[in-house]
């Protein structure tokens, strides 16, 4: 079946420390998108990637980085320079065109102590 | 800038109806809503596009005032399913824009 696969679920780490939260899709899509959600803040983009070798920073970037090498792999790492890292992350996929449906991951739950 | 949802929450019974809110102050080419249960990934329902375009949901039905740049999801004769936060994504009328999203609405329907 496609779809797009984040892992893992939950993940925990020291302060300080970077990490990297994976996402993959098979569903062929162009477009690729990094969101954060805190409670009651709705989904903040962080980077999207229209295109291979290519993404942009969204409204929150600061303190992530991501690469776009396949088309399938859009990974987010959350660098020790994210002052709030701790928070519920969400990849999703869209064909790229304008007013297209945007499919989601399962997300991944960061925790940073 | 975030499209403004509202209300913030709604508890209804089972088989009411109820209507959520989307307000932006950008002209706007089209809104998205989704809705998202706790813990998981939002879930697609529409696509309303200016000039009077849908796409999504057959059981789900919606409007977008152009002029005012608010959209209307209407969820009728509600069951326990549809409880979970409902969110509208915006996308301006420059250019390629992305999706911006509302801070939600949350959705309680009860026996």
């Amino acid at each position: 079946d496609g779809g797009i696969t984040q892992s893992p679920k939950y993940l925990f780490r020291k302060e300080g420390q970077n990490v990297t939260l994976s996402c993959e899709q098979n569903l062929n899509h162009d477009a690729m998108y990094w969101y954060r959600q805190d409670p009651g803040q709705g989904l903040r983009l962080i980077y999207y990637s229209q295109i291979v070798n290519d993404f942009q920073k969204g409204d929150i970037a600061e303190g992530y980085s991501v690469s776009r090498e396949k088309k399938e792999s859009f990974p987010l790492t959350v660098t020790s320079a994210q002052k709030n890292p701790t928070a519920f992350y969400l990849c999703a996929s869209s064909m790229g065109a304008r007013s297209t449906e945007a499919f989601f991951g399962q997300g991944t739950r960061l925790t940073v102590v | 800038q975030q499209p403004v949802q509202s209300p913030q929450a709604v508890i209804l019974r089972e088989g009411e109806d109820a209507v959520i809110n989307c307000s932006s102050s950008k002209a706007l080419y089209s809104v998205h809503w989704y809705r998202q249960k706790h813990g998981e990934a939002p879930v697609f329902l529409m696509i309303l596009l200016k000039g009077g375009e849908q796409k999504g949901h057959d059981k789900i039905s919606a409007s977008f005032n152009e002029k005012k740049q608010q959209s209307s999801l209407y969820l009728t004769a509600s069951q326990l399913s549809y409880s979970g936060t409902y969110f509208c994504g915006t996308e301006e009328n420059s250019g390629y824009s992305t999706l911006t999203f509302g801070k939600g609405t949350m959705l309680l329907v009860s026996p």
